[in-house]
């Protein structure tokens, strides 16, 4: 099975920072790769598919970037309400593999 | 509007089996596939299993091979997912999502259903 690392596990920005947050992934997934946001208490909500798309209705300060096995995520001006935990995820073939999570809150 | 609605908390002795539902609405039930996902305290999130409500494929986690099943009604655009032999360890909240995206991404999610392991 595919496995996914993410780097750092938890982060403290000042709003208005510029956020990363990295994924790896065991082998080569191509694209094949989404970013998820998660709030206390809350189901994850999807923020970018296919490793660079942006999901309908997400604000344009989230992106991602990258293929193969090394992905990376952005907050451009991270805001308040971004406090939240984010999870990167691979699929191939109907099998799906979350990555470990990176919490990230304000500084 | 899409919505999936998930059935109410739960709780379980161990070796006792549980079997959470999840309503959708708002799409034709048959068109996507629908995958659950569960979560332990204060963890990460974890793939359980896909199914397809069209033709009643699945495909499970390794992990959890024998010991889940998951199920779909089309008459009542309902799914669902039965996990026997339960121990501690599968205290955790259940979400079921709606896999989009030509099967890629999980872009609607039900609200989480908590099932709590305790003799």
């Amino acid at each position: 099975d595919i496995q996914m690392t993410q780097s750092p596990s938890s982060l403290s920005a000042s709003v208005g920072d510029r956020v990363t947050i990295t994924c790896q992934a065991s082998q080569d997934i191509g694209n094949y790769l989404n970013w998820y946001q998660q709030k206390p208490g809350k189901a994850p909500k999807v923020l970018i598919y296919d490793a660079s798309n942006l999901e309908r209705g997400v604000p344009s300060r989230f992106s991602g970037s990258g293929s193969g096995t090394d992905f990376t995520f952005t907050i451009n001006s991270l805001q308040p309400e971004d406090i939240a935990t984010y999870f990167c995820q691979q699929y191939d073939n109907l099998v799906f593999t979350f990555g470990p999570g990176t919490k990230v809150d304000i500084k | 509007q899409v919505h999936l609605v998930q059935s109410g908390a739960e709780v379980k002795k161990p070796g006792a089996s549980v079997k959470v539902s999840c309503k959708a609405s708002g799409y034709t039930f048959t068109t996507y596939g629908l995958s659950w996902v569960r979560q332990a305290p204060g963890q990460g999130l974890e793939w359980m299993g896909w199914i397809s409500p069209y033709n009643s494929n699945t495909k499970y986690a390794q992990k959890f091979q024998g010991r889940v099943t998951m199920t779909t009604d089309t008459s009542t655009s309902t799914a669902y997912m039965e996990l026997r032999s339960l121990t501690s360890d599968d205290t955790a909240v259940y979400y079921c999502a709606r896999v989009g995206g030509y099967d890629a991404y999980f872009d609607y999610w039900g609200q989480g259903t908590l099932v709590t392991v305790s003799s």
